[in-house]
């Protein structure tokens, strides 16, 4: 039971390119989510999604795009990378809903020079 | 917007002792959450409390919601070093699960 994955890992990119995280869950959790979590600001929603086809910001979304084109994956684009997008990001999945318990994947980390 | 903020935010323990952490809210919750993150880890659900005053015990860790249903704490006793790593306390938003800046705790030996 694999349960929900990210890929990759660790990352290290330049400024100014486009970076794709991929977030894979196998429970057909309807409910997925982006966070990230940097020091001395815990863990920010970026954006989430009820189901397939239905994406919605969070409180960080600037920078970042998101698709959900398939129940199971919830990929995060950077589409210009920044250094401030330095971060450690998780990809988190729900069964009941937005406030309902959530699944955490093991996190990509992420460095932007 | 809703608020969740713990109490304390470092919690250094010799191994043990007893600890408790703090979170509380800003509004009433419908429940609170509590997760745990080992350093260099992903956050991982323990327990979920529905009910004003309720009490669970997981092992060594105690579990309590408030009766007002605005704050919950977290005991643990005879603190080992397995414990070690962040704990926060999530309560449901407008639109999401607002999380705690959460209690990191380390452990001496």
């Amino acid at each position: 039971d694999a349960g929900i994955t990210q890929s990759p890992r660790y990352k290290i990119t330049e400024t100014g390119r486009q970076v794709t995280l991929m977030c894979h869950q196998t429970w057909s959790h309807s409910y997925m989510f982006w966070y990230r979590q940097d020091l001395g600001h815990g863990l920010r929603l970026i954006y989430y999604s009820a189901a397939a086809d239905i994406t919605d910001k969070g409180e960080v979304p600037d920078g970042y795009v998101v698709s959900r084109s398939k129940t199971e994956n919830f990929p995060l684009t950077l589409e210009s990378a920044t250094r401030s997008q330095t971060s450690v990001y998780f990809c988190a999945s729900s069964e009941r809903g937005l406030r309902d318990t959530q699944y955490f994947g093991p996190g990509t980390r992420l460095t932007v020079l | 917007g809703q608020q969740v903020m713990q109490i304390p935010q470092y919690q250094h323990v010799q191994e043990g002792e007893d600890f408790t952490t703090y979170c509380n809210s800003s509004t009433t919750l419908s429940n609170i959450q509590w997760y745990k993150q080992r350093p260099g880890g992903h956050p991982v659900f323990l327990i979920q409390l529905v009910k004003s005053g309720e009490v669970k015990k997981q092992k060594r860790l105690t579990f309590q919601f408030g009766e007002a249903k605005k704050n919950s704490s977290l005991h643990i006793t005879a603190t080992q070093t397995t414990d070690v790593g962040t704990y926060f306390c999530a309560g449901p938003g407008d639109y999401k699960l607002s999380f705690g800046a959460g209690t990191t705790v380390t452990v001496r030996a």
